[in-house]
């Protein structure tokens, strides 16, 4: 069956270290792999999206950043944490060639930069 | 690109009413149509979702129509009962380009004993 995991599930950083979540899935190939942000109380936020190794798409410029380094994990790091990066991180997924464009979500990582 | 508008913010109903979520998009290209329930501290989960080639979806209690015309879509929750209480957020894509949702600001629903 097909699966998504992220970890860790809660994280508290403080202001100005790094950050790596890492995300992966089971059960397929080649699926297209999303990192959303969510601040506490509100919605849903595209940060990339990846439709391949390699292959990164950025949607809001900060100082976050995403890899695919194999086909079915998906990092999202930092250099330097700020304040305003705290919030819940959702990894979504899309299973490849499936016409229905059908997003299933990870259990999310918590993050609070202190 | 896509611009999703999500109404109303709250909704507060009693027990065994209906309760209407109305979504507005603004991309033509936009062929799906997802809806998304989000419990405290949990993860968004698909409840049901409608294509552009259809008009309206059924899936027990819950059920959504689709207006391409006038560019908006519906969510409507029949019987609400306690366990209905959560977020709900409509989203809006369209086949290529990375398959991205773009989502509404969100509708937090509480059924009132």
């Amino acid at each position: 069956s097909q699966t998504i995991h992220q970890w860790p599930a809660t994280l508290v950083q403080p202001v100005g270290s790094p950050l790596s979540l890492e995300c992966t899935v089971e059960g397929t190939s080649n699926p297209n792999l999303y990192w959303y942000r969510q601040a506490a109380g509100r919605g849903l936020q595209l940060l990339f999206y990846s439709v391949g190794i390699g292959q990164i798409s950025s949607e809001v410029p900060q100082n976050l950043s995403a890899s695919r380094p194999q086909d079915r994990q998906f990092i999202l790091s930092s250099k330097k944490l700020l304040l305003s990066d705290s919030g819940f991180y959702l990894c979504a997924w899309i299973i490849a060639g499936y016409s229905y464009n059908e997003q299933f979500f990870g259990p999310g990582t918590r993050l609070t930069v202190l | 690109g896509e611009n999703v508008e999500q109404h109303p913010s709250t909704l507060s109903v009693q027990e065994g009413d209906s309760a209407v979520i109305k979504c507005t998009y603004s991309d033509s290209a936009s062929n799906y149509f997802p809806w998304y329930k989000q419990e405290l501290g949990k993860r968004p989960q698909l409840i049901i979702d409608i294509r552009s080639n259809v008009g309206e979806k059924k899936d027990q209690r819950i059920a959504v129509t689709l207006n391409k015309t006038a560019k908006h879509f519906s969510l409507h929750i029949t019987e609400t009962q306690p366990e209905d209480s959560a977020v709900y957020f409509c989203a809006a894509s369209f086949t290529g380009g990375g398959n991205k949702l773009t989502f509404g600001t969100g509708t937090q629903l509480k059924v009132e004993l």
